[in-house]
């Protein structure tokens, strides 16, 4: 499978904890994008990393998050103590740069469930 | 007032029925507008995406953009059981690569 592949699938902790996630991208695929989709809501933007390099974060990427993308290949998303709030489902993608459209390409995602 | 407006649905509708789905949205800065399909535990799948107005169809799928209404839809011919899913418009201004997704609309095709 030569898709975007992101670990684990589920994951359950306890409120305080911390938890990171990982995203392997398409391979040659030099953009990689986290977003966080809750019940019933579309995907929302955290933060998007070109190459090795965040460009950009969003205001809801709050200062317990944090995204490395080492190398340019794979990326995680780290979540310091953790709260209820936020249980959610955590999507990675992954898109070309040689085009203006640069059509996203999705992982399954990471569950999130915060006691 | 969210940027892109969406009905959650569910909609309902018996195997070969013409299907529309439509978003709003007040930015009028987009120039890019897409739409995905979401299968429950799913990422998101890129159906077909329109550059600025006009339509666009990819075999059942029709795509519609009006920018002075700040409106598109989505149209399904022949609809299948297959294609019951969650449907997301998704939008975003030319030169920025990060898209506004509706909440999306939970579509049921029922034999």
């Amino acid at each position: 499978d030569t898709g975007v592949s992101q670990d684990p699938r589920h994951k359950i902790t306890k409120r305080g904890q911390n938890v990171t996630f990982r995203c392997d991208p398409i391979s040659e695929h030099n953009r990689l994008y986290w977003y966080r989709q809750t019940l019933g809501q579309g995907p929302e933007f955290l933060t998007y990393f070109q190459n090795e390099a965040q460009l950009e974060k969003s205001r809801l990427l709050s200062d317990r998050f944090s995204a490395e993308r080492p190398k340019g290949s794979f990326s995680t998303l780290e979540i310091q103590r953790t709260e209820q709030g936020d249980s959610a489902m955590y999507l990675c993608a992954s898109s070309l740069g040689k085009d203006t459209f640069g059509e996203q390409f999705f992982g399954p995602g990471t569950r999130l469930t915060v006691l | 007032q969210k940027e892109v407006e969406q009905d959650p649905g569910p909609l309902s509708v018996p195997e070969g029925a013409i299907v529309s789905l439509n978003c709003t949205y007040s930015n009028s800065a987009f120039q890019y507008f897409m739409w995905y399909r979401q299968y429950s535990r799913k990422g998101p799948e890129l159906l077909m995406y329109t550059y600025s107005s006009g339509n666009k169809e990819d075999g059942r799928f029709t795509a519609q953009v009006d920018k002075s209404s700040k409106y598109i839809s989505l149209f399904i011919r022949d609809s299948q059981p297959s294609d019951s899913a969650t449907y997301l418009c998704a939008m975003r201004v030319g030169g920025s690569y990060i898209p506004t997704f509706g909440r999306g609309t939970s579509l049921i095709v029922h034999p």
